[in-house]
């Protein structure tokens, strides 16, 4: 059971070249969703989505575009990138329709933008 | 959602129980209360929650004063895999699942040998 799987682990853009980051659950959750973490901070939701054709805004979501086509999955973009960028990007999902539904979060991408 | 406060960091020696507090002193009679934490620069991993009553799984003992207004979680005998950052959470229990959760920044629990 692979869970949450998030790929690149690593990636180095420069400023103003634009990317995707991958988010795949194999748990058939409704519920997805974004955080970044910066150095010494806690995690700061992006956007999230309650199901295929549905997103959201959260807590910091300028500079990203979200989809969500299908169930499984959750990319992330990055249309121009910003050295404010530079963090750690960690995707997150859970079942809704419980009213304490655990998140379950992927190993994280590390971006850097120089 | 209620705003929580943590230590920044806390010390336990290895074997010993580690009681992390928190205090949501703002919470309201449905919000939940959750610990996650985050070990190194992995992604959080979820611990346990409770509303009222203390609860207690596998892994740690939530215990919630009975004004709701503190809680502490307790691991029994802390080992140096249990060194890594602790999130103390609240939010609301808007019945339909459709919440988010907001991480702090938590406690630093450091077990030492």
């Amino acid at each position: 059971n692979a869970g949450v799987t998030q790929t690149p682990k690593f990636q180095v853009l420069k400023t103003g070249q634009s990317m995707t980051l991958q988010c795949a659950q194999d748990m058939n959750h409704e519920y997805m969703s974004w955080y970044r973490q910066d150095p010494g901070m806690g995690l700061r939701l992006i956007h999230y989505s309650v199901g295929a054709g549905i997103t959201d805004q959260g807590e910091v979501p300028n500079g990203y575009n979200v989809s969500r086509s299908t169930t499984e999955d959750f990319p992330l973009r990055l249309l121009s990138a910003a050295p404010s960028q530079t963090s750690v990007y960690f995707c997150a999902s859970r079942r809704m329709g419980q009213a304490t539904g655990e998140l379950f979060f992927g190993e994280g991408s590390r971006l850097t933008v120089l | 959602d209620a705003k929580t406060t943590q230590p920044t960091s806390m010390d336990c020696a290895e074997g010993r129980a580690a009681n992390l507090p928190c205090n949501h002193s703002t919470i309201s009679g449905n919000e939940y209360v959750y610990w996650y934490r985050q070990i190194h620069s992995q992604g959080p991993q979820y611990i346990i929650h409770g509303l009222k009553n203390n609860e207690t799984n596998e892994m740690a003992s939530l215990i919630i004063t009975e004004d709701r207004k503190s809680s502490t979680l307790i691991l029994p005998h802390a080992t140096l895999r249990d060194t890594a950052v602790y999130y103390c959470i609240v939010r609301v229990n808007s019945g339909a699942g459709s919440y988010q959760l907001t991480f702090g920044k938590g406690t630093k629990l450091s077990v030492i040998p």
